[in-house]
């Protein structure tokens, strides 16, 4: 019944590695999006997709591409991660791109560790 | 630049106590603003918001916030902390319009002893 899902919860890997997150929303919500969160508990948005469409692009590297394959669904793919990728990755879900006064509801997050 | 302050990363207070955790937000027009709360290994969940209409808005779990216009501010308090809020705390704010995205702040951390 988990409104948001990610999965894994947690992802242990060496540097140079492929790795995917994957994340799914049961909500019917249009929106879905990408937050980090690093060691000071600082989040910051890096990616926002309306029914499959890429609407925020923030400054994140090349190496992290989402793909939405239908509005319930956007995976996280990092490629060759490096050290500073270490963090707390969380999937959210908003009901409409447009719809600004309304909440966003978080996954329980994903913890990335890169060794 | 979107942007909003949140004075202290650390708040401790005793149970009981007044919990009163600070907010501001820098912006010419009047935003849309969230409080946010994380429990430990937890997502983040909506505690209340402000969009338009009361500038005293209440929440869950016994917290509420003002809008303040006039200080750019939007103050999150709870009469009397419990242990179980331990948490930490976000203010957000978003703004209306394409491409809108919900920008966080630093987060402040509560801590309630006994």
């Amino acid at each position: 019944d988990t409104a948001v899902s990610q999965t894994p919860k947690y992802l242990v890997t060496q540097m140079g590695n492929d790795k995917s997150i994957k994340c799914e929303q049961n909500l019917g919500h249009d929106t879905m999006y990408w937050y980090k969160q690093d060691s000071k508990k600082f989040l910051k948005i890096m990616f926002s997709y309306n029914n499959k469409e890429l609407i925020i692009n923030e400054t994140v590297p090349n190496r992290f591409s989402p793909k939405s394959p239908d509005k319930a669904h956007l995976n996280l793919h990092i490629n060759s991660l490096e050290l500073g990728d270490s963090a707390v990755y969380f999937c959210a879900s908003s009901p409409r791109q447009d719809a600004t006064n309304e909440k966003l509801f978080f996954g329980s997050g994903t913890q990335l560790s890169v060794l | 630049a979107q942007s909003v302050t949140q004075l202290g990363s650390h708040v401790s207070v005793s149970e009981g106590a007044l919990v009163l955790l600070r907010c501001n937000y820098s912006s010419s027009v009047p935003p849309y603003l969230f409080w946010y709360v994380q429990y430990p290994n937890q997502g983040l969940q909506l505690l209340l918001k402000y969009t338009t209409g009361a500038t005293l808005v209440k929440g869950i779990n016994g917290f509420e916030a003002e809008f303040k216009k006039s200080e750019t501010s939007f103050h999150l308090t709870k009469p009397s902390a419990h242990m179980s809020d331990a948490a930490e705390y976000f203010c957000a704010v978003r703004y209306t319009g394409t491409a809108s995205k919900l920008t966080f702040g630093t987060g402040t951390r509560l801590q309630v002893t006994l």
